[in-house]
């Protein structure tokens, strides 16, 4: 089955610095790769998604960028703020969504 | 719209008792999932039901059941728990496409002692 591995665990920046946040997976089947964010005590929250036919795609200070070949997906976010802290997932899906273990943000005042 | 609720918030239980926790979602949707998050573990899928009237299994269903009560409603059970079912219980909703975006409640903590 899929499996998502997810880097790093945690990471931690200066405010107005950019974080990256990279995943593979492993089901070369997999079309569908969504990112979440989670703050404290709540449920996790889609921020973006990119589908298998496109390479990147951007909204604002975020962007994802697929490679299909290498089997990896990463998160870039610009421009950091404090409340960009949070847990970030990444997820694979060619159905059911796989997600990463998880990063712990930290923006740095 | 509420979106995607759950109850209860927190929940502890004693080994060996059991439990229902309750999802309701007013967007509409067709499917409807359970998820567990364990520390460095990420989500993990419990069950899902991609319409009303059907589950399916996902990756750790064992020590679980689920009902779909009807196109709103999808409870979890767990009939005995155990200390290893600790963690944080989430149900999601979505529509019927597998790249349609899932809508998270606030989730459950749960406690086995």
């Amino acid at each position: 089955g899929e499996n998502v591995e997810q880097h790093p665990s945690t990471l931690s920046v200066q405010e107005g610095d950019s974080a990256v946040i990279k995943c593979t997976y492993s089901d070369s089947a997999s079309n569908y790769f969504p990112w979440y964010k989670q703050e404290l005590g709540k449920g996790p929250q889609l921020i973006i998604d990119i589908r298998s036919n496109v390479g990147e795609k951007k909204d604002q200070r975020i962007a994802v960028t697929l490679n299909k070949t290498a089997k990896h997906f990463s998160l870039h976010i610009t421009e950091t703020q404090p409340e960009d802290s949070a847990v970030y997932f990444c997820a694979a899906s060619r159905g059911k969504l796989i997600f990463g273990q998880g990063t712990e943000l930290s923006v740095k005042p | 719209n509420a979106g995607v609720t759950q109850t209860p918030k927190f929940q502890v239980l004693k080994t060996g008792q059991s439990m229902t926790l309750q999802c309701a979602q007013d967007m509409n949707h067709n499917s409807m999932y359970w998820y567990r998050q364990d520390p460095g573990m990420g989500l993990r899928l419990i069950y899902y039901s991609a319409s009303e009237g059907t589950t399916d299994k996902g990756e750790v269903p064992n020590g679980y059941n689920v009902s779909r009560l009807n196109k709103r409603e999808f409870s979890l059970r767990l009939e005995s728990a155990a200390p290893s079912q600790t963690s944080v219980y989430f149900c999601a909703s979505s529509g019927l496409e597998s790249t349609d975006t899932q809508y998270f409640g606030p989730g459950t903590r749960l406690t086995v002692l």
